[in-house]
């Protein structure tokens, strides 16, 4: 069965240190969104891709976090410098293009710990 | 922006029905999609309506109206598994077809 893949499950950095989270969407899924998820809250959209191009980034705190999806596949988020309040699951998920009836599939997602 | 309001928990005994509100505010309203998560997993689809009324898959169901700019989902025969997080999502049409969720209703299902 075709699945979101991320990497890594698990990430534990230091404050001020970079880190970067890596997704492979079901093939053939031109859009990809990255959601943060506080533990308690809903998934927060900060990016979403159409093929390699970013369609909407206005909730992605741009002085830290950057995303790219350079041959309109796979994709990486970036943070740098890390922050306590980056602690959080990142979320990817993907979905054909060009509906809105178009189910999202999300990976298992980056637990994210900063210290 | 987009607002969109759930109860954060309700708790029903196994076997009953329970409903799962969803207000929501948003400009270029397309659809509401809902999604399940369990502790510790991933959020995955369970229904999505464009236009107002019913929609069913198995034991549950979804609502919306438009014009009331609200919908609920309805899960039947509640089972053990059932116990998750439920969150309502917005199709909204900016050009971009995002996808905004709410914060999430907290179903615990007990014997």
């Amino acid at each position: 069965e075709a699945e979101v893949a991320q990497s890594p499950r698990y990430k534990i950095t230091e404050k001020s240190q970079a880190v970067a989270f890596w997704c492979d969407p079901i093939s053939g899924h031109a859009t990809l969104y990255w959601y943060r998820q506080i533990l308690g809250q809903g998934p927060e959209l900060l990016v979403q891709f159409q093929d390699e191009s970013v369609v909407d980034d206005s909730q992605l705190p741009k002085d830290r976090f950057s995303a790219e999806r350079l041959k309109g596949v796979d994709s990486t988020l970036k943070i740098q410098p890390a922050e306590l309040g980056d602690s959080a699951m990142y979320l990817c998920a993907s979905s054909l293009a060009g509906g809105f009836n178009t189910e999202a599939f999300f990976g298992q997602g980056t637990r994210l710990t900063v210290v | 922006g987009q607002s969109l309001e759930q109860p954060s928990e309700v708790t029903a005994v196994e076997g009953a029905i329970v409903q799962i509100n969803c207000t929501y505010q948003t400009s270029g309203f397309y659809g509401l999609s809902w999604y399940q998560q369990h502790d510790g997993g991933a959020p995955t689809f369970l229904s999505y309506n464009a236009l107002d009324g019913l929609e069913e898959t198995g034991r549950f169901s979804s609502f919306l109206s438009r014009s009331d700019s609200y919908g609920y989902l309805l899960l039947q025969e509640l089972q053990m598994k059932d116990s998750a997080s439920y969150f309502c999502a917005v199709r909204v049409e900016t050009g971009a077809n995002n996808l905004f969720f709410g914060t999430g209703t907290r179903l615990t299902v007990i014997p």
